[in-house]
Order: C-alpha cells, then structure tokens, then sequence
C-alpha cells in the first residue's frame, strides 16, 4: 500500500521568495516519487521524478526536491519565486519497478504575490 | 511527439444519458491509464491497459464504467446512466514499457458536467 501526505493545501509566498511544498510519503516498498504541476484546466506535466541515485533531483523551471528516506519525505523547493509558478503541485508515489500504479497527494495551490 | 490527446474537452450531459471519452496516447507508449479528479483534489486512478490488456481496475470503477483499448492505441473510456456524482475531470496518461523512463504524461483531460 502506498499513500501521499501534503502539508498545506494553500501555500502564499511573496514573488522572490522561496517556495517549499512539503510531501511525505508512505509505502511498503522502495518508492518512485514525482512532482506535478497543474495549471488551471489543463492536464499534469512533471516537473522532476526520483527513481533511484541522487537523492537530490532537479527539475524543470528551477525547482528541486530531495529524497530523504529516514523522513519519508519529498519536499519541493525553488529559491526564487516567480509570478507563473502560480498553480497547483501534486506529489505523487508508486512502486518502484514494473507496473506503476501512481498514487497522488491532494495537492497544494501556491499562489504568488507580487 | 505529439502528446497525449483527449476528446471531448468539456462534456455536458443530463442525468442518465450515457458519455464516451477518448483517448490518444504518445505513439509509442504501450500503458495506458485513466484518472479521476475531482474539484480539490488529486487524481484517483481508475484503470490501467497494457497494449490492449486491461491490468488493473480501482474499485472506484463501477460497473456503470468500461474501457476499452482495442487495438493497443486509443482508448475509450463510457460511462453509462450518468449520475451527478460523475461531475469531475476524466484524465489519461500514457507510459513507455518497463525499463524505461517511469513518468506518465498527461493528456489535457475530460471535463465532465452531469445536470
């Protein structure tokens, strides 16, 4: 069984802050762990995906996000923010190796200020 | 690469009347998936194809729900005898074959509205 927790289902950060969404999982095996962006009416694009090696995963638009197995944790972070990255983020897990069942967090709207 | 598309974008339908979805796959990507999402929050997984074998079914599926995959491409997702608690999101995603990358690429989703 696997499962997605996401702190804060609304998060404010002011434009050039830093973003930090936080994701903790749970899962009985070793996990893959995905990040998604969710723009208004559109479908999900990954925006980075931890499978195995580097526990440290960089992805696209700036963002990162460490795997931190002791925590069982996947937080999201980007060190600036900008006005576009103003959307909703799901975190998601499944099990590593074959047939990947992807289970996904309720997600969290970030909203940007300027 | 031309994505993942679904058809229609937005579909309005009364209570009881039946809708079909489909979907289009990334050409090469043989797994196939169909999600649900409802107004705040995440994608629930309704059923998973691999070709044109269906692997897996949440038990979210009703028997109101089918998809197929016939030729191991495009996939249809009906539901028959439409309820107002079908309102929601209706989205696909595709994969390549085991070994390969793992991430599922979304298509732009179904909107569904039951009146």
């Amino acid at each position: 069984a696997q499962s997605v927790t996401q702190l804060g289902s609304h998060v404010s950060v002011s434009e050039g802050a830093l973003v930090l969404l936080r994701c903790n999982y749970s899962s009985s095996v070793p996990p893959y762990l995905f990040w998604y962006v969710q723009y208004p009416n559109q479908g999900l694009q990954l925006l980075l995906k931890y499978t195995t090696g580097a526990t440290l995963v960089k992805g696209i638009n700036g963002f990162e996000a460490e795997f931190k197995k002791s925590e069982t944790s996947f937080h999201l972070t980007k060190p600036s923010a900008h006005m576009s990255d103003a959307a909703e983020y799901f975190c998601a897990v499944s099990p590593s190796g074959g047939y990947q069942k992807v289970t996904f967090g309720t997600g969290t709207k970030l909203q940007v200020i300027p | 690469d031309t994505g993942v598309s679904q058809d229609p974008r937005h579909k309005i339908t009364k209570r009881g009347q039946n809708v079909t979805f489909r979907c289009d796959p990334i050409s090469e990507h043989n797994r196939l998936y169909w999600y649900r999402q409802t107004l705040g929050q995440g994608p629930e997984f309704l059923t998973y194809f691999q070709n044109e074998a269906q692997l897996e079914k949440s038990r979210l599926l009703s028997d109101r729900f089918s998809a197929e995959r016939p030729k191991g491409s495009f996939s249809t997702l009906e539901i028959q005898r439409t309820e107002q608690g079908d309102s929601a999101m209706y989205l696909c995603a595709s994969s390549p074959g085991e070994g390969t990358s793992y991430e599922q690429y979304f298509g732009p989703g179904t909107r569904l509205t039951v009146t």
